[in-house]
């Protein structure tokens, strides 16, 4: 079965701090990892992918993730945080493969940026 | 480029009511089609899913049935609400095949009293 894991429901910073907030994951096979963003009471917006080459891939608004194969992790990083970056961030995987393009979905981590 | 549409975006419906969720794509053909539900601003849950008109997958037994009527419309039913049917819905559509990403309607609040 795949399964996303974000451990931190909660992750407060300070502005101009660097953030990362972690996303570990399990699947059969090769994944496809994504990030999404919902700020209260829209939808989710993509921020970036990883599908294959470099572990670092760079998305929207200033973040990164990291992959890594070995830990089975893929951490969403931005070197200095801004108040507008608070909001509720999901992590997801995919199949390699998969044509229905399922997406399981981490709980989401409630991002907290103080001014 | 593609739009995602979602109406109504809040509804109040009382306990026992039907409800009718509808959503639309522009842009794009021959989608892949998702309705989630997100509960108390958290977790995503899957409800239904189509890879063509009338093809719907169910992913969790409930009140609330899906239709595809067209290949860009996606449709959430209920005969009759429960409170427990409250949240967040999302529709959501992505490429068929590949490592594309999924987009996102603007959701709807449903409220069952």
């Amino acid at each position: 079965a795949q399964s996303v894991a974000q451990p931190e429901d909660q992750v407060n910073v300070a502005e101009g701090n660097p953030l990362t907030v972690k996303c570990t994951y399990s699947v059969s096979g090769n994944p496809y990892l994504f990030w999404y963003v919902q700020y209260p009471n829209r939808g989710l917006q993509f921020l970036l992918k990883y599908i294959t080459g470099d572990n670092l891939v760079k998305g929207s608004y200033g973040f990164e993730a990291e992959f890594n194969k070995s830990q089975t992790s893929f951490h969403l990083k931005k070197p200095s945080a801004l108040v507008s970056d608070s909001a509720l961030y999901f992590c997801a995987v995919r199949v390699r493969g998969s044509t229905l393009g399922r997406l399981y979905f981490g709980r989401g981590t409630q991002l907290t940026v103080w001014p | 480029s593609q739009t995602i549409h979602q109406w109504p975006a809040t509804l109040v419906q009382p306990v026992g009511s039907p409800l009718s969720l509808e959503c639309t794509v522009e842009g794009t053909s021959n989608p892949n089609l998702y309705w989630y539900r997100q509960a108390a601003g958290r977790g995503l849950q899957l409800l239904f899913y189509s890879v063509g008109i009338g093809q719907i997958s169910s992913e969790v037994p409930q009140n609330l049935s899906a239709s595809r009527p067209q290949d860009r419309q996606f449709i959430l039913s209920s005969k009759k609400l429960l409170l427990s049917d409250s949240g967040f819905y999302l529709c959501a559509w992505s490429v068929r095949a590949g490592e594309y990403e999924q987009y996102f309607g603007p959701g709807t609040r449903l409220t069952v009293t």
